[in-house]
């Protein structure tokens, strides 16, 4: 059973323009709710993390949206760099005490 | 330095080889973890250890084993290789509490024939 899913799997976004990924998870006991970016031939990277006392947490370009009664989560990303061409993931876990579940993944292409 | 190294970087072996990889880190975190990375899968949780004496299984936990010989030092092992074991896999580490980050190591990629 896949408790976090993502979509889109792969997306392309002009130089400029705004990426959004969504996340969607089952389980109401999650309470930290991160996203990771990783680049070719890295290990994934902390990105920016909201918990849902709070419904958007922003930090420079990168905006994390939540919508706790869908229990719904988004990364948007303004406008989007070649910089940004990376694989994002979602996650969550429940009060740091078990580990991250991940989502499958979005591949990102921001073309010039 | 990398404050979470993996040992090797590339490997490929033979169907039926027993094969450790290697996760060090220099972060003094308590907790660490090894993934399994697969094109459309996402990471998927192997093991994972909270403290030097605890050791939990993930959601494939299947094939292969684990060892915590330090808290800076977290080992998986693969008793029988097979080629459905073909993957990137990541060490990461984290400090204890809610909301702590992971830390994740270069990755090894291994191909098993």
């Amino acid at each position: 059973q896949q408790q976090v899913k993502q979509s889109p799997q792969s997306l392309i976004v002009q130089k400029g323009g705004i990426s959004i990924i969504n996340c969607a998870y089952e389980n109401t006991a999650f309470d930290y709710f991160p996203w990771y970016q990783q680049f070719p031939g890295k290990g994934p990277a902390l990105l920016i993390a909201i918990r849902p006392d709070v419904s958007e947490k922003k930090e420079g370009r990168f905006t994390i949206s939540f919508n706790k009664s869908a229990k719904q989560f988004s990364l948007h990303i303004m406008d989007s760099q070649p910089g940004d061409s990376a694989t994002y993931f979602c996650a969550a876990s429940i009060r740091g005490n078990t580990p991250l579940v991940f989502g499958k993944g979005t591949r990102l292409s921001v073309i010039a | 330095d990398a404050d979470v190294t993996q040992t090797p970087r590339n490997r490929i072996t033979k169907t039926g080889k027993r094969i450790m990889l290697e996760c060090s880190q220099t972060k003094g975190h308590d907790r660490m973890y090894w993934y399994r990375q697969d094109p459309g899968l996402g990471l998927r949780l192997i093991y994972y250890s909270f403290d030097v004496k605890d050791i939990n299984k993930g959601e494939i936990s299947d094939g292969y084993s684990v060892s915590r010989q330090a808290q800076a030092k977290f080992s998986l092992s693969l008793e029988s290789a097979i080629p459905n074991q073909t993957a990137l896999y990541f060490c990461a580490t984290s400090e204890s509490g809610p909301g702590s980050e992971q830390y994740f190591g270069p990755g090894t990629r291994l191909t098993v024939t």
